[in-house]
């Protein structure tokens, strides 16, 4: 899926180590997102940025920054990772209202 | 606060026969609905979409309904493959303004040879 790239595809972090993920699409699309996934949880929003220049908070922020580089990059950062943390990371764009949203083949992470 | 409620959980069927996955949003500016398969270690991708404006939508052995009145709607998949299994996850999003989507927790299918 050469349409948004996530980097790394996977890592192992100790407790209180920090990161960041990296998004990257070439799609041309305003609004991107960053979700996580644990088993039974479905996909929960963690930050969105709806276009360049604007982040906000979605349902499960507390412990992640976000920063929309520009139109194309949108990073996810753990400041200071903890075990509840352990994840798989997605991230997604769309190109506008009513239209699917396209994911990356994610991020996972374990913390230690 | 929005809310989108998705069962079964898990489903099995055996192959050749129909499975029906729902879906009740509590949104009721909700106007776009899509279905994602998730198969295992890979990344949702879209099967379908159904905009507020249209009852139902079909394509080849996948079909998905929508009852804007009881804000539900509902997966069909008729003539079950093996490669059909898969977690399915429905979400509602409104379409307009932030664009944010609210995903469904998931349907695991396994489809029985």
């Amino acid at each position: 899926n050469a349409g948004v790239t996530q980097t790394p595809k996977f890592q192992v972090l100790k407790t209180g180590q920090s990161m960041t993920l990296q998004c990257a699409q070439d799609m041309n699309h305003n609004s991107m997102y960053w979700y996580r996934q644990d088993p039974g949880m479905g996909l929960r929003l963690i930050y969105y940025s709806a276009s360049e220049g604007t982040t906000d908070k979605g349902e499960v922020p507390n412990g992640y920054n976000v920063s929309r580089l520009n139109k194309r990059e949108f990073s996810l950062r753990l400041e200071s990772a903890a075990p509840s943390q352990t994840s798989v990371y997605f991230c997604a764009t769309v190109g506008g209202g009513g239209q699917p949203q396209h994911f990356g083949d994610g991020t996972r992470l374990s913390i230690l | 606060g929005e809310n989108v409620e998705q069962h079964p959980s898990t489903l099995s069927v055996q192959e050749g026969d129909s499975a029906v996955i729902k879906c009740t949003y509590s949104d009721s500016a909700s106007n776009y609905f899509p279905w994602y398969k998730q198969e295992l270690g890979k990344r949702p991708q879209l099967i379908i979409d159904i905009r507020s404006n249209v009852g139902e939508k079909k394509d080849q052995r996948i079909a998905v309904t929508l009852n804007k009145t009881a804000k539900h709607f509902s997966l069909h998949i008729t003539e079950t493959q093996p490669e059909d299994s898969a977690v399915y996850f429905c979400a509602a999003s409104r379409g307009t303004g932030t664009y944010k989507y609210i995903f469904g927790t998931g349907t695991r299918l396994k489809v029985l040879a």
